[in-house]
């Protein structure tokens, strides 16, 4: 069964404090994302990556990091968590070459910043 | 600028059939998707559509008009379990895609 994992379901932060997400698939795909979702809004992309040591910054990049040392492993960072990034943070990973492909979804990050 | 639209909640009875409606603009057009999220849980695939027409996968059925930016999802035979939020998503001409902010379905005994 294919599986994207995500490392902390709730996580409970205070203002200021650096934020680690990570996300592991077992599918051997290329490309992983970050998105996060709000309520009302459609998922926003944070920044994805096609390939080991590579990122693109998404629509919303400004606040966050990402690292891609592993080609399963695929880490979103907070350098200083602030309250508006309080949101749930979903990762997702594609097959590479396949850009009409499906995405696979893990079961998403719920972030608090107190 | 790029956009979708679709309804924020819709309600139906179970056994009953329902359509959920999306219209896109986008720069380009690279194919519409449908996704299925449960709440709590993560988004699943349902449909890709590329070409005009209706795509029927079981229950699911999606229809596209690229001439119109619209697309619908029709659910036939509704069970309990799929009360769910359904998302549209459009591939835009860099591959990139543009997701509306989901319809809640809420299904009724």
């Amino acid at each position: 069964d294919v599986k994207v994992t995500q490392s902390s379901r709730y996580l409970v932060k205070r203002t200021g404090e650096k934020v680690f997400l990570e996300c592991v698939q077992d599918m051997d795909h290329e490309n992983m994302f970050w998105y996060r979702q709000d309520p009302g809004l459609g998922l926003r992309l944070i920044y994805f990556s096609y390939d080991v040591k590579m990122k693109e910054k998404g629509d919303i990049p400004e606040g966050y990091s990402v690292s891609r040392e592993k080609k399963e492993r695929f880490s979103l960072i907070l350098e200083s968590a602030s309250t508006n990034q309080t949101s749930m943070y979903l990762c997702a990973s594609r097959s590479g070459g396949r850009d009409t492909g499906e995405l696979f979804f893990g079961e998403g990050s719920r972030l608090t910043v107190l | 600028g790029q956009n979708i639209d679709q309804p924020t909640e819709m309600t139906a009875t179970e056994g009953a059939i329902v359509q959920i409606n999306c219209t896109y603009q986008t720069s380009g057009f690279n194919g519409l998707f449908w996704y299925q999220q449960h709440a709590g849980e993560a988004p699943t695939f349902l449909s890709y559509n590329v070409l005009d027409g209706l795509e029927e996968k079981g229950r699911f059925s999606s229809f596209l008009s690229r001439s119109k930016g619209y697309s619908y999802l029709l659910l036939k035979e509704l069970q309990m379990k799929d009360s769910a939020s359904y998302l549209c998503a459009a591939l835009d001409s860099n591959y990139q895609l543009i997701w509306g902010a989901g319809t809640k379905l809420i299904i009724k005994p």
